[in-house]
């Protein structure tokens, strides 16, 4: 039982360029996350998906989009990467929304140069 | 607005002391809380949450909770701090579709 898998764990990009976080949980959760870890700012929520086929933004989605493949699998796409998309960023999965608890994936960290 | 605060950055405890981890929060509605903690490297871990009920609540790891409706707070709790208690720790409201995070803790628990 893997739980929430991400991949890459660390990725350089150079501005403008596109890449794909892939995620994906393997406990049969209906909901999904896409957060941004920055020093002194907590978790940010980017993007969610209710259930299969659902996706909706969070905090703050410009410059992201997202995809839910099926229920095990959420990516997270940056189409022109800036500096400031420099972040970890975080896969979650819940059995339901709240007040079920969230499960992390180890996070990737990206950089943009 | 929905939020949660830390007003701590960081908590510096002597291992074998008790130790408390500040949480504030101002929601509309139920109040639905969580706490969690991040090791270096890695994603975070559920701890433990308050959904109704019993204002302690313990988790995981020795860990509890205060749940003060008056004070609007949610202090994290341990009896006894280990070493390997050093780590990150986050406060977080669910409210249906959405999770609030504070900006973390960094408790420091030296020998």
């Amino acid at each position: 039982n893997a739980g929430v898998t991400q991949t890459p764990k660390f990725q350089v990009l150079k501005t403008g360029q596109s890449m794909t976080l892939q995620c994906a949980q393997d406990m049969n959760h209906n909901s999904m996350y896409w957060y941004r870890q920055d020093p002194g700012m907590g978790l940010r929520l980017i993007y969610y998906s209710a259930s299969e086929g659902t996706t909706d933004k969070g905090e703050v989605p410009n410059g992201y989009n997202v995809s839910r493949l099926n229920k095990r699998e959420f990516s997270l796409r940056l189409e022109s990467a800036a500096p400031s998309q420099t972040s970890v960023y975080f896969c979650a999965s819940s059995r339901d929304f709240s007040p079920y608890e969230q499960y992390f994936g180890p996070g990737t960290r990206l950089t943009v140069t | 607005a929905q939020s949660v605060a830390q007003p701590e950055d960081q908590v510096n405890v002597a291992e074998g002391n008790p130790l408390t981890v500040k949480c504030t929060y101002s929601v509309s509605g139920n109040p639905y809380l969580f706490w969690y903690v991040q090791y270096p490297n890695r994603g975070l871990q559920f701890l433990l949450k308050y959904i109704t009920g019993d204002n302690l609540v313990k988790g995981s790891y020795g860990f509890e909770a205060e749940f003060n409706k008056s004070q609007t707070s949610f202090h994290l709790k341990k009896p006894s701090a280990l070493v390997s208690d050093s780590a990150l720790y986050f406060c977080s409201h669910g409210n249906f579709n959405k999770f609030y995070f504070g900006s973390g803790t960094k408790l420091n628990v030296k020998p």
